[in-house]
């Protein structure tokens, strides 16, 4: 199966940028799929955060008011999330996940939490 | 954006009960649904796509239904291991959307 793992700082200064990637194992992020981040505020619900294909071409959720970048490294099997000049709401747990067919989100890291503060 | 909306918010049940929640979705999105379970700090976990497509490896006891704006997921027998939060996600048109989630407790 699908195994992602998400990596970066657990705490970043507010009006910085907040930088993750994601590492796939046992699938090569070239072959297909879209490949997506989410978030989960504590104590809260899901947010899609944006995806990116295959092919490097991306959509994001426009509900942000952080700037979002997403890039694939296919040499390293990585793909990574940028958010610049974050607030205390981009507080959470940050998830990757593969996209299968349908988009729907089948395999995912275990999570990671970033919190923004001075 | 598409809206979700998951009824109840809290659902109580028992070991051994048939549990169904509905999710309705502001406009159309056809099957594009799917629905997910999550337990406390783990990562939601796929049930269910296509809204009644059940994802490999999850239990049969775990179906779901619906088309338009109206979808259901029901547990046919509760297990302990099924008490966690469940949330819908449309599949649709982007900006993908998730509803807020029903939790189950005993």
């Amino acid at each position: 199966q699908v195994l992602l793992q998400e990596s970066g700082p657990g705490l970043v200064k507010p009006s910085e940028t907040l930088s993750l990637t994601c590492t796939v194992s046992n699938y090569s992020i070239s072959s297909g799929y879209y490949w997506g981040w989410f978030r989960q505020p504590p104590g809260k619900g899901l947010e899609w955060i944006g995806s990116i294909y295959h092919s490097g071409s991306t959509n994001y959720n426009p509900s942000l008011k952080t700037p979002v970048t997403m890039s694939l490294d296919k040499s390293k099997n990585q793909f990574s999330l940028r958010l610049r000049s974050v607030t205390a709401a981009d507080t959470a747990v940050y998830y990757c996940a593969s996209q299968g067919p349908s988009s729907a989100a089948d395999y995912w890291g275990q999570g990671t939490l970033v919190t923004v503060s001075s | 954006d598409i809206q979700l909306t998951q009824s109840p918010s809290f659902l109580s049940a028992s070991v051994g009960d048939r549990v169904t929640f509905t999710c309705r979705a502001s406009q159309d999105i056809s099957n594009y649904l799917a629905w997910y379970q999550q337990k406390p700090g783990k990562a939601p976990k796929l049930l269910i796509y296509a809204a009644s497509t059940l994802q490999s490896g999850v239990p049969s006891g775990f179906s779901g239904s619906g088309s338009g704006t109206e979808f259901t997921l029901t547990i046919s027998s509760l297990r302990p291991e099924d008490f966690a939060t469940y949330y819908c996600q449309q599949l649709h048109s982007y900006p993908l959307t998730f509803g807020g989630g029903t939790k189950v407790e005993i």
